[in-house]
């Protein structure tokens, strides 16, 4: 079954806007959320996490929001540029004593000039 | 510090051949796990493993095996090849009590 579940799929952005992505999860015992970040031929790569006692957290241009009652969060990418077009995933995992990390289907992103 | 060290980064197969996806970390990371890359599916666990000697199955196993005999060390075995394991396949390594996952570069495996 899909524990993390991501939308949209494919997303297309100008230079300067702000793309959200989306995803909800099941299990209540998750308490940890990152966010990867793909680009071609690479592996994923950490952007940003935040764990359920906060409701939102920034790294620069990146925004975590966190949604507890929903079991939901989302990234907002601020001021968006080209650079940034990669393939965005969300997980979750227990933080305690976690084995296993959990992905979502994964978001492309493209910023256009 | 090379970080995880995936090898090779391309490889062809015939359908019933047998074949071992090298996966190797330097920062003495206890967990390290398995997992393969489908367009819409996301990246979805193999097999992963807690420490040296204990492996355990992840969301697909099947078709694949994992030993892990040092800390450094979790090749993954493709028993016998089949077309629905083409795939991008990327090996992960972290400390426990969850944070951050390092992925190596993956490997594109294609079954004919």
């Amino acid at each position: 079954q899909q524990q993390v579940k991501q939308s949209p799929q494919s997303l297309i952005v100008q230079k300067g806007g702000i793309p959200i992505i989306n995803c909800a999860y099941e299990n209540t015992a998750f308490d940890y959320f990152p966010w990867y970040q793909q680009f071609p031929g690479k592996g994923p790569a950490l952007l940003i996490a935040i764990r359920p006692d906060v409701s939102e957290k920034k790294e620069g241009r990146f925004t975590i929001s966190f949604n507890k009652s929903a079991k939901q969060f989302s990234l907002h990418i601020m001021d968006s540029q080209p650079g940034d077009s990669a393939t965005y995933f969300c997980a979750a995992s227990k933080a305690q004593g976690a084995q296993k990390l959990v992905f979502g289907q994964g978001t492309r992103l493209t910023i256009n000039p | 510090n090379a970080g995880v060290t995936q090898t090779p980064k391309f490889q062809v197969l015939k359908t019933g051949q047998s074949m071992t996806l090298q996966c190797a970390q330097d920062m003495n990371h206890e967990y390290m796990s398995w997992y393969r890359q489908d367009p819409g599916m996301g990246l979805r666990l193999i097999h992963y493993s807690v420490g040296a000697g204990i492996t355990d199955q992840g969301e697909v196993p099947n078709g694949y095996n994992v030993s892990r005999s040092t800390t450094e060390d979790f090749p993954l075995r493709l028993l016998s090849a089949a077309p629905s394991q083409t795939s991008v396949y990327f090996c992960a390594s972290r400390y426990p009590g969850g944070t951050e996952a390092f992925f190596g570069q993956g490997t594109r495996l294609t079954v004919v």
